[in-house]
């Protein structure tokens, strides 16, 4: 199917577990973005990537580790989760970062951290 | 630090118009968006503005005021399926995508 999906949609694990979020758009799009949504608060990104090969920390990276070796692919692993880590988590995907390019949501993954 | 606001929930009639106002105090400012939440759902764009005035697209409009620090979305006849959170994001000097919390429109019959 084309557009940006996530897997898996909902996620519980346990406190310590390492758990990988996966992240797969078929636009070819350049920008890559992870982000998470907690109530009272804004979208909050944790890391982008320009191209493959290409990371960078957002305002919320500690804790997260991505990569992305291909540019469909931005898969965001949690190392060692904590409840603090309970969210949802939404990958997006844009042709750019300058200028009036907009970015594309996935469905989101709904990870709760026992 | 960089702060946008909007208010948390706002309520209107089926039919009727509403306008959700946001103001951002940002590092650098290279454009404004908004987007549309429903419940459970992802963000999807609504529009953007980088220059001042009113942009108008069908019965979504939005408004940009550089040098106030404000935007605002105008929603006219108001259908039930426009209920959802509205999101403001700036795009600062770092081209990094800032957002607001949301504002929850309620529709009423």
């Amino acid at each position: 199917d084309a557009g940006i999906t996530q897997s898996p949609r909902y996620k519980i694990t346990e406190t310590g577990r390492q758990v990988t979020l996966m992240c797969h758009q078929t636009w070819s799009h350049s920008y890559m973005f992870w982000y998470r949504q907690d109530l009272g608060h804004g979208l909050r990104l944790i890391y982008y990537s320009a191209a493959a090969d290409i990371t960078d920390k957002g305002e919320v990276p500690d804790g997260y580790v991505v990569s992305r070796s291909k540019t469909e692919n931005f898969p965001l692993t949690l190392e060692s989760a904590t409840r603090s880590q309970t969210s949802v988590y939404f990958c997006a995907s844009s042709e750019g970062r300058a200028g009036g390019y907009e970015q594309y949501f996935g469905p989101g993954t709904r990870l709760t951290v026992t | 630090g960089q702060n946008i606001d909007q208010p948390t929930e706002m309520t209107a009639t089926e039919g009727a118009i509403v306008q959700i106002n946001c103001t951002y105090q940002t590092s650098g400012f290279n454009g404004l968006f908004w987007y549309q939440q429903h419940a459970g759902e992802a963000p999807t764009f609504l529009s953007y503005n980088v220059l001042d005035g009113l942009e108008e697209k069908g019965r979504f409009s939005s408004f940009l005021s550089r040098s106030k620090g404000y935007s605002y979305l105008l929603l006219k006849e108001l259908q039930m399926k426009d209920s959802a959170s509205y999101l403001c994001a700036v795009l600062d000097s770092n081209y990094q995508l800032i957002w607001g919390a949301g504002t929850k429109l309620i529709i009423k019959p």
